[in-house]
């Protein structure tokens, strides 16, 4: 069965500095998606970032990119220039050919002013 | 970017009661939505699969007579609670998968609150 590890229940930053955030999945199969969704205090789930897994080349959104290592089965999201606005719970999330997505634990990123 | 509505955003109701909670796809359609639970500081977990025209495939662990899903059209899908219980109370999210498939956008969320 498919799972999603996300082993940092909180993690805090410093206005303006960078963060990465750690996801691992477990999967046998080969074509896949993953994603990074936010959830802000509103409880909106937003999409930040979207990756293939037939694709080599690491998704970027503006101060988000991801380092996507396929045989290590890591998705860690790296948030640049961090924002008071980003503060949020983070999910990593699988999606494979069924498209029913499994979430991870969440993370809670705080911001510090 | 897509938009997906829940209504209501948020019900309280007496305990025995049903509640229903649409959920829309405004600008797109949505041949699959799915139904998600999430308690608080928790993940979300999935409930049920909602299929346009077809029935809802559920989830392990999940009763299909109390969490009722019906996918009328290709842009609205509805979860009945039937017969609400305290323990019930949470937090429900929608999603919808466009035609392209590869993404689901979220509804805003219903909290739900059985007294």
């Amino acid at each position: 069965a498919q799972t999603v590890t996300q082993s940092q229940p909180e993690m805090s930053v410093q206005e303006a500095e960078t963060v990465t955030l750690s996801c691992t999945y477990d999967t046998s199969e080969s074509d896949y998606y993953l994603f990074w969704y936010k959830q802000p205090p509103s409880r909106q789930m937003i999409l930040v970032i979207r990756q293939e897994a037939y694709k080599q080349q690491n998704a970027t959104e503006n101060r988000f990119s991801v380092n996507f290592q396929k045989a290590a089965k890591s998705f860690s999201l790296k948030i640049s220039d961090s924002q008071l606005g980003d503060a949020a719970m983070y999910f990593c999330a699988y999606r494979a050919g069924t498209y029913k997505y499994i979430f991870g634990t969440g993370t809670r990123l705080k911001v510090l002013a | 970017g897509a938009v997906v509505s829940q209504h209501p955003s948020r019900v309280i109701c007496k305990s025995g009661t049903s509640v229903k909670i649409e959920c829309r796809s405004l600008d797109f359609q949505a041949t699959t939505m799915f139904w998600y639970r999430q308690f608080p500081k928790q993940s979300l977990m999935l409930m049920a699969t909602s299929n346009e025209g077809s029935k809802a495939t559920y989830e392990q662990g999940v009763e299909k007579d109390k969490f009722l899903i019906n996918h009328a059209s290709l842009t609205l899908s509805t979860l009945t609670v039937t017969s609400a219980h305290p323990e019930d109370s949470s937090f429900y999210i929608c999603s919808a998968r466009d035609l392209q498939g590869q993404t689901q956008y979220f509804g805003p969320g219903t909290r739900l609150l059985v007294l």
